[in-house]
């Protein structure tokens, strides 16, 4: 079955412990992005990836990081958790034709809460 | 800055009964895609309808249509004969051809469909 998988699901954690969530798609797309969702806000994007090696910042990078060592594998690590960064969080992959990206395909989403 | 514009925050209708949602965005692009996604309570992103903005005529999938307006630069989605399954919150989204470009959101219409 074609998806997105995102892990944890569910994280509770306290300020300054680092932590990361792994996301993996096995529909063998090069762009993957992860997203934060907040009420009122819609969905933002924290960095985006157009393949192996390849990520750039989005709207909101500030206290992540990411890496794509892999095509399939795009973690979100977040070294220094702060109350602020609680949110619910998505991943997604996306098929592209020269350059541009078409259906974003989402994970499950991890709900994050930095105490 | 490239936005989209969700001017509904919530929205009831009842069961069996024709709603629409409606989306502008602003782009300075010529060539993209716009997308409705769906968010039912299992927080899942399920993708809706899909439109590619150089075709004239409007995408519709089952009970779910689009009427886009290009010039206007408005997207708007209706649901025909809604179900109580159709209680989600919607959001509108686009992409450009630009390489890397940011997919962007809008903030989201909370529909309720009522028995």
């Amino acid at each position: 079955e074609a998806q997105v998988t995102q892990n944890p699901r569910y994280l509770i954690t306290v300020t300054g412990k680092k932590l990361t969530v792994t996301c993996s798609q096995n529909m063998n797309h090069e762009y993957m992005s992860w997203y934060r969702q907040d009420p009122g806000l819609g969905l933002r994007q924290i960095y985006y990836s157009m393949n192996v090696e390849v990520t750039d910042k989005g709207d909101v990078p500030e206290g992540y990081k990411v890496s794509r060592k892999e095509k399939r594998n795009f973690p979100l690590i977040l070294e220094s958790p702060s109350p602020n960064q609680t949110s619910l969080y998505f991943c997604a992959s996306s098929p592209t034709d020269r350059g541009r990206t078409d259906t974003q395909y989402f994970g499950p989403g991890t709900r994050l809460t930095v105490l | 800055a490239q936005t989209v514009t969700q001017s509904q925050p919530e929205m009831s209708v009842q069961e069996a009964e024709t709603v629409t949602l409606s989306c502008t965005y602003d782009t300075s692009e010529s060539n993209y895609y716009l997308f409705w996604y769906k968010q039912p309570p299992s927080r899942q992103m399920i993708l809706v309808i899909r439109q590619e903005a150089y075709k004239q005529q409007n995408a519709t999938e089952n009970r779910f249509s689009v009427n886009f307006q290009k010039a206007a630069k408005s997207f708007s989605l209706k649901i025909s004969d809604s179900q109580l399954g159709d209680t989600a919150m919607y959001f509108c989204a686009f992409t450009t051809d630009n390489y890397g470009q940011n997919f962007v959101f809008g903030p989201g219409t909370r529909l309720s469909v009522l028995p």
